[in-house]
């Protein structure tokens, strides 16, 4: 059984950056991708960007171009998002999920971290 | 970007009520349409992908259906441990967007 194990909470300053971190376990890690979603207290899901760690190719959500950057270790099974230049409106837990494979269709978000928080504050 | 909207927001039942959650996309996304399910301080869980295929391990009470800019979540009878709040999800396009979310209450 696959899972995901992120890293640990962190409060941060305005104009800082943070790095949480993604540790799969239990499955192949290089083949399938790995997106990064956050939510906001009180707020919906919002995706951020993806990685397919066997190719090193990245998606991002044009509103974290430029301060956002995922990458992927293959020899560790861990994936890195880091958001730079943080605000206070980037306060949010975030998750890393990777797709499950089933023969067919996948599902792009199958599996789930259990989520990090991330306080941005003054 | 394509706009995921969800109907109702929030609905009330009881347990044994047959639930049905719509989700509209902005353009056509075939089938390329995810539902989760998300209890308060917990990760999202994935239930349906691919519109219509129930994930492992997911009760059968939940089905998908639709394609191309419309679909629906179905829970055929609610059970105690299903209230929480749905998400509908599109994953046909970057960047990828959820619905806002249906919260689903005892009544």
């Amino acid at each position: 059984q696959v899972q995901l194990m992120q890293s640990g909470a962190e409060v941060k300053k305005p104009g800082s950056s943070v790095q949480v971190s993604c540790k799969a376990s239990g499955g192949t890690f290089s083949g399938f991708p790995i997106n990064w979603v956050r939510q906001a207290p009180g707020q919906g899901l919002e995706w951020m960007g993806g990685i397919i760690p066997r190719f090193g190719t990245t998606n991002y959500a044009q509103k974290f171009q430029g301060r956002l950057a995922i990458t992927a270790d293959e020899s560790t099974s861990t994936s890195y998002m880091d958001l730079r230049s943080l605000r206070s409106d980037d306060t949010a837990v975030y998750y890393c999920a990777r797709e499950r494979g089933y023969s067919g269709y996948d599902s792009p978000l199958g599996y789930w971290g259990q989520g990090s928080l991330v306080t941005v504050s003054s | 970007d394509i706009q995921m909207t969800q109907s109702p927001s929030s609905l009330s039942a009881s347990v044994g009520d047959r639930v049905i959650i719509t989700c509209r996309a902005s353009q056509g996304i075939n089938n390329y349409l995810a539902w989760f399910q998300q209890k308060p301080g917990k990760a999202p869980k994935s239930l349906i992908y691919a519109a219509s295929s129930l994930e492992s391990g997911v009760p059968s009470r939940f089905s998908g259906s639709g394609s191309g800019t419309e679909f629906t979540l179905t829970i055929s009878s609610l059970e105690s441990e299903d209230f929480a709040t749905y998400y509908c999800q599109q994953s046909y396009t970057y960047p990828w967007t959820f619905g806002q979310g249906t919260k689903v209450e005892i009544k």
